[in-house]
């Protein structure tokens, strides 16, 4: 695609339910991260991937957070059982190279909002 | 400890005027610095991106210098313009290791006023 598209924009989301945002990067990009951004705030790293693999997840707050990207393209981040802490805004980036050592573009981001 | 700071935290100045944004940092090894903007409820996007041999970069009336021996960053707008109200973000590359390797500030807040 031409940029980085994530859906839904917006996620309203009753607490305990399950969630998961996804992320379509830039086509035949490697590197794919997924940031949490409170107002105000810069962007909180989660966790990335280089092609297929999850090289990092030590950002994920605790175990009801995964991520997926099991075809090196397309990435799901899961929330399950969310709490109302959860809400944030939810973007993803994607590069062309490694470690992002290229160009790193961002998605317009998932809002979620659990009430 | 990886750390990016960015001051000041927040900046109003008048249409046409022109500011410095400051960006220190204590990545290391270093690989990049980038200065993005975010519009408000917009994703981050780049200004520039500077390695460790470049010192000045610019992308029209954006002007980014690196001292990477004293580990700072500017980002100097020129002849600001309403459109320049945004936050700005510094995000300093380490060189790769397998982990997580981007680390940004918490940014600046610029309002311009006519």
């Amino acid at each position: 695609g031409a940029g980085v598209s994530q859906s839904p924009r917006y996620k309203v989301t009753k607490r305990g339910q399950d969630v998961a945002l996804r992320c379509d990067p830039i086509s035949g990009h490697v590197s794919l991260y997924w940031y949490r951004q409170a107002l105000g705030q810069g962007p909180e790293f989660l966790t990335y991937f280089n092609y297929e693999a999850q090289q990092d997840k030590s950002g994920l707050p605790n175990d009801r957070f995964s991520a997926e990207r099991p075809e090196g393209s397309i990435s799901t981040l899961t929330i399950q059982r969310t709490e109302q802490r959860d809400s944030a805004m939810y973007r993803c980036a994607s590069s062309s190279r490694p470690l992002a050592a290229g160009e790193l573009f961002f998605g317009e981001g998932s809002r979620l909002t659990v009430l | 400890k990886n750390q990016v700071e960015q001051s000041p935290q927040s900046l109003i100045i008048l249409e046409g005027k022109n500011c410095t944004l400051q960006c220190n940092y204590t990545v290391s090894p270093f690989s990049n610095l980038r200065w993005y903007k975010q519009d408000t409820g917009r994703g981050p996007v780049s200004l520039t991106i500077m390695t460790f041999s470049e010192n000045t970069k610019s992308n029209g009336r954006y002007t980014a210098t690196l001292d990477a021996d004293t580990k700072q960053s500017s980002l100097h707008i020129t002849a600001s313009q309403l459109s320049d109200s945004a936050s700005y973000i510094c995000v300093v590359s380490a060189a790769g290791t397998g982990a997580n390797n981007l680390f940004f500030g918490t940014g600046t807040r610029l309002t311009v006023i006519p």
